[in-house]
């Protein structure tokens, strides 16, 4: 089966432009995290869903993060206004259940670099 | 405030050695203690984890020991193989309430024949 997939794999952009980063969790998967993973660092939680409903967000830099999971299956994290310390890798991961001791199955990651 | 401290950044041991890494923790509602392998250009996976209720856990060459007292656990990576070569992070989290994952900041294993 599929694993969990992330698009783009890259991102480039100019300082100031919003950007829309995408998760497609695995299959059925209940939870959906975003973490962020500066280079040489471990992953950082930005925010998680259990299906649609957004539990938690405290890891959200600033009000120009923002992240949906409509219809409790693709994620979209959307940085508006990027700069250029948000520069990093994005990763996402889903879970099968609903508990912080569910395995958690990460995608590939997106690379975003803003000019 | 760091929740997760792990050491060292970087390891070198040579094929067929025991490699050691270290990690320890502030909260202690924190009561599940993951591993996870990453190898470059993909994202981390689950390697072994532990709870508290038990000091050691093995599965194949790989074992974690834990000390609650003490709050540290490490990874033990037995007759190392050059194939081992990866960035591993510890991480934990609180069981009740879904609270997020913490990670380490990641030791980079090499693994020279």
């Amino acid at each position: 089966g599929a694993g969990v997939s992330q698009s783009p794999r890259y991102k480039v952009t100019k300082r100031g432009q919003d950007v829309a980063l995408r998760c497609d969790p695995i299959s059925g998967h209940v939870s959906l995290y975003w973490y962020r993973q500066a280079l040489g660092q471990g992953p950082e939680f930005l925010t998680y869903f259990n299906y649609e409903a957004q539990q938690d967000k405290s890891g959200l830099p600033n009000d120009r993060f923002s992240a949906e999971r409509p219809e409790g299956s693709i994620s979209t994290l959307t940085i508006q206004r990027t700069e250029q310390r948000d520069s990093a890798m994005y990763r996402c991961a889903s879970t099968s259940g609903a508990s912080s001791y569910n395995e958690q199955f990460f995608g590939p990651g997106t690379r975003l670099t803003v000019l | 405030q760091q929740q997760v401290k792990q050491s060292p950044q970087s390891l070198i041991v040579q094929k067929g050695g025991i490699s050691i890494i270290n990690c320890a923790y502030e909260n202690t509602a924190f009561d599940y203690f993951p591993w996870y392998q990453q190898f470059p250009g993909k994202g981390p996976a689950l390697l072994i984890a532990i709870r508290p209720d038990v000091s050691e856990k093995k599965e194949g060459r790989f074992t974690i020991s834990f000390n609650k007292s003490a709050k540290q656990f490490s990874l033990h990576i037995m007759d190392s193989q050059p194939g081992d070569s990866a960035t591993y992070f510890c991480a934990a989290t609180r069981t009740s309430g879904n609270t997020p994952l913490v990670f380490g900041k990641g030791t980079r294993l090499s693994v020279i024949a």
